[in-house]
């Protein structure tokens, strides 16, 4: 069964707009949350991470925000680009190395 | 060759058949994985590697699915018998330390088709 919960399953948004993607999990030992961005073709590709001791993390124009007593996460993209059109996934992890990935976004940035 | 490598891209199998997945990953990388990615889902943890010992395998769906690393480097998933509901893109990854921090590294998969 997915342990993480993503939405929206698709999104359209105009260029220089904010895209916001939701992920929510169940299992309180998750301890580490990466996102990952994937494009056609390839396969995913880090793009940001957080631990629930922090609650939100910016890199450029990707910022995670984390509610640990909601065990809600989510990924702001300010900014989007056409570039930035692609699926994303949210992911989670209790241990070393088994990540539990969302079922993914695809976001359409439009022109 | 900075990433990693998968091949073939592309396998169409006729149902019953066998098919090997290769994977090259990044070199000095301790970890490799593999994950099962179906059309428009998310991956899904097959098995993980650190160095030559499979240490978890927990993710294969039959005993049709097996993995081997050779060497501490190159790994092949094994999928025998193949049915329909194998159909799906195979991604290896592999991180150079152990760790939930450690970065995956993603190649751009094989997809699998069983008619």
């Amino acid at each position: 069964q997915q342990q993480v919960k993503q939405s929206p399953q698709s999104l359209i948004v105009q260029k220089g707009g904010i895209s916001i993607i939701n992920c929510a999990y169940e299992n309180t030992a998750f301890d580490y949350f990466p996102w990952y961005q994937q494009f056609p073709g390839k396969g995913p590709a880090l793009l940001i991470a957080i631990r629930p001791d922090v609650s939100e993390k910016k890199e450029g124009r990707f910022t995670i925000s984390f509610n640990k007593s909601a065990k809600q996460f989510s990924l702001h993209i300010m900014d989007s680009q056409p570039g930035d059109s692609a699926t994303y996934f949210c992911a989670a992890t209790s241990n070393d190395y088994k990540l539990s990935f969302g079922a993914g976004t695809t976001v359409t940035v439009r022109a | 060759g900075a990433g990693v490598s998968q091949s073939p891209r592309y396998k169409v199998a006729k149902r019953g058949q066998d098919v090997a997945l290769r994977c090259d990953p990044i070199s000095g990388h301790v970890s490799l994985f593999w994950y099962q990615q179906a059309l428009g889902q998310g991956p899904e943890f097959l098995t993980y590697f650190q160095n030559e010992a499979q240490l978890d395998k927990s993710g294969l769906p039959s005993d049709r699915f097996s993995a081997e690393r050779t060497g501490g480097s190159v790994s092949t998933l094994t999928i025998q018998r193949t049915q329909r509901e194998d159909s799906a893109v195979y991604l290896c990854a592999s991180s150079p330390w152990t760790g939930e921090s450690s970065p995956l590294h993603f190649g751009n998969g094989t997809r699998l088709t069983v008619t």
